[in-house]
């Protein structure tokens, strides 16, 4: 079975330029999950995706956002980039709501 | 918030002896999850534990929680140098599904 997997694995991309990163979730998981991993600052919950909607979203600026396709993967949109935004960004699927999440191995996004 | 706070914030230990970290956190839980991330890739969930449970064993790994203190605490017996990474907690309360974590612990297991 195959796992969580994120596109692309790392990303530079210059200040005010848009980043798009990709992920697909494990067959049959109809949850995804959004977070950034900033140095030294843990696990920032960003956007959460079930059955094509945004169902929670974190204490992020609107330049963050994203979909949810009818096949379950998802795209995170990033706008006008700051190099605050430097970071590295992880997906996950569940397979129920809020239990055992799979992680993807994330991508990397340097603005730079 | 509903944030964990993992302690301590690293531990460097010698390979077969244990290691405990430990989460403690100030809302109502439904579960409470734990994680390994090794050397910023993705994170793998290692195991889970409910409100209503005290104690859970998986492997080499075991995990106690006490509601009445808010805390939960992981225990890593016989370590191995493979082991060496960071240890999250990860908190699930009420109709949030979202899981929130803390900051993680740093364990070096040192051959």
């Amino acid at each position: 079975e195959a796992g969580v997997t994120q596109s692309p694995t790392h990303l530079i991309k210059t200040r005010g330029q848009q980043a798009t990163l990709r992920c697909s979730p494990i067959s049959g998981h109809t949850s995804v999950y959004w977070y950034q991993q900033a140095l030294g600052l843990g696990l920032q919950f960003l956007l959460w995706y079930d059955e094509g909607e945004e169902r929670n979203r974190g204490n992020f600026p609107p330049r963050f956002s994203g979909r949810q396709f009818p096949n379950y993967s998802s795209e995170l949109n990033v706008n006008a980039l700051e190099l605050e935004d430097s970071a590295l960004y992880l997906c996950a699927s569940s397979p129920d709501r809020g239990y055992g999440y799979t992680f993807g191995s994330g991508t990397r996004l340097t603005v730079v | 918030s509903q944030q964990g706070e993992e302690d301590p914030q690293a531990l460097s230990i010698q390979e077969g002896e244990n290691a405990t970290m430990n989460c403690s956190y100030k809302t109502s839980i439904n579960n409470l999850q734990w994680y390994r991330q090794n050397s910023g890739r993705g994170l793998v969930h290692l195991i889970l534990i409910r409100s209503n449970e005290r104690e859970k064993h998986s492997g080499r790994l075991r995990v106690t929680l006490d509601t009445s203190k808010k805390s939960s605490s992981l225990l890593i017996t016989a370590s191995r140098a493979a082991d060496t990474a960071s240890y999250f907690c990860a908190l699930k309360g009420g109709s949030n599904y979202k899981l929130t974590f803390g900051k993680g612990t740093l364990l070096t297991v040192n051959p």
